[in-house]
């Protein structure tokens, strides 16, 4: 059974660099066929797609966000990050990694707790 | 942009049909995922883009298409089926999400 755990800081200040650690455990990044995605969720509101990375270092981001992202991976670690920059009160939402698409089967199948991110000084 | 168009809210009686659209144009020749968020929960995953069911999810859950409109079906809802539901479809190499719909049991 895959597992992801997000982890970072719950609070960053307006125009900093908001960092998240997502680890993945039950299965390999580096196996290969699955990319990995970051999702946040705005307070009440519904799903919006960050990016995703497959084990190469192969990025897409999200056009919106794009100027502002940052997806890497430690296959080393099992894990990946994001970074996004010049936050503001805007970026303040639940942060969620996720396996997927895969290379067969292109849906989000397994999903972190998700982890809230507050922009505010 | 493209975007899917979900209605807000749904309310269904225990043991009734329930029924979620999520509608876009050339939704007819993509196909569309189906996403639960029970409240304070992560989005499972309840229907894949072949519209089958991955596994340990109910019977009851089903999903057709018919032209730009694809549906999520949940037959003999129960209380338990209570949450946001979110369609999925791509757009090119972009994954998009349906604005959510809230399915209220009572």
């Amino acid at each position: 059974q895959v597992q992801l755990q997000e982890s970072g800081p719950g609070l960053v200040k307006p125009s900093q660099t908001l960092s998240l650690t997502c680890t993945v455990s039950g299965g390999s990044i580096s196996s290969g066929g699955y990319y990995w995605s970051w999702i946040r969720q705005h307070p009440g509101k519904g799903l919006e797609w960050i990016g995703y990375i497959y084990y190469t270092g192969s990025t897409y981001y999200n056009p919106s966000l794009k100027s502002r992202v940052t997806i890497s991976v430690d296959t080393s670690k099992n894990q990946l990050s994001l970074k996004l920059s010049s936050v503001t009160a805007a970026d303040t939402a639940v942060y969620y990694c996720a396996r997927g698409p895969g290379l067969v089967a292109t849906v989000f199948d397994y999903w972190g707790q998700g982890t809230l991110v507050t922009v505010s000084s | 942009s493209y975007d899917l168009t979900q209605p807000p809210s749904v309310s269904v009686s225990p043991g009734q049909t329930a029924s979620i659209t999520c509608s876009g144009d050339t939704l007819g020749d993509k196909s569309a995922s189906w996403y639960q968020q029970r409240p304070g929960q992560s989005p499972v995953l309840v229907i894949n883009q072949n519209s089958q069911r991955p596994s340990g999810i109910p019977e009851r859950f089903s999903a057709s298409k018919s032209g730009n409109t694809a549906t999520l079906t949940i037959s003999g809802t129960q209380a338990m089926d209570e949450a946001d539901y979110y369609c999925q479809a791509w757009d090119s190499s972009l994954p998009l999400f349906g604005g959510g719909t809230k399915l209220t049991v009572l």
